[in-house]
């Protein structure tokens, strides 16, 4: 069955400190596709990114990086030189061939509170 | 504003009322989709269409809840005789094609006292 774990229910960090939210899946499928969501107070879900399963090329957007690795079925997010900005609820989500890809399996979130 | 939009934002209603929430996507994403989100919790899958086709529908989707999506533009989620366990943000997302990012709106957040 299809499984996304986020076992940090919430960090704390001081602005400018480097954070890594950790996610762990799990799937019987070789082909799927990983996202991340941010969701800030308003409620509203933001696409962060997407990744598929045949590509485990680290990718850098400005101060975000994401580490996909598939041995240990983890697709981990960094946030690097952290800002107020960034408190949220961080979301990390899988998609299986088993749903024709249509529906998304979300972790249970991880809550970022960045202080000044 | 291109985004997804949901009406209302926000809902208070009494037990065993029935309630509707409307949801309209990015107009060319044919794909649209509906999740539950409790406190604390990640959203859940309830159901999806494709254009006015409904194509699938979790079990969470019990016979008091009903969505439709006529003409394949917006959709509307009902909920019937609703209870206080429906209490929940309900949030509709849309995608382009199967596998592309969906893209989501702020959420109905429901309350039944």
């Amino acid at each position: 069955a299809q499984k996304v774990t986020q076992a940090q229910t919430e960090i704390s960090v001081v602005e400018k400190e480097d954070v890594t939210l950790d996610c762990v899946y799990e799937t019987r499928d070789t082909t799927y596709y990983l996202f991340w969501y941010k969701q800030p107070p308003s409620g509203e879900l933001v696409f962060l990114i997407r990744r598929n399963s045949f590509d485990e090329q680290n990718e850098i957007s400005g101060r975000y990086s994401w580490n996909f690795q598939k041995s240990t079925s983890s697709f981990n997010f960094t946030i690097t030189a952290s800002q107020v900005v960034d408190s949220a609820v961080y979301f990390c989500a899988l998609s299986e061939p088993s749903s024709g890809f249509q529906k998304l399996v979300f972790g249970t979130g991880t809550r970022l509170l960045v202080s000044p | 504003d291109t985004g997804v939009s949901q009406n209302p934002r926000h809902k208070i209603t009494k037990r065993g009322q029935n309630v509707t929430f409307r949801c309209d996507p990015i107009s060319e994403h044919n794909r649209l989709y509906w999740y539950r989100q409790t406190l604390g919790q990640g959203p859940e899958f309830l159901t999806y269409f494709q254009n006015e086709a409904q194509l699938e529908k979790s079990r969470l989707l019990s016979d008091r809840f009903s969505a439709e999506r006529p003409k394949g533009s917006f959709s509307t989620l009902e909920i019937q005789r609703t209870e206080q366990g429906d209490s929940a943000m309900y949030l509709c997302a849309s995608s382009p094609g199967r596998g592309e990012e969906a893209f989501f709106g702020q959420g109905t957040r429901l309350t039944v006292v």
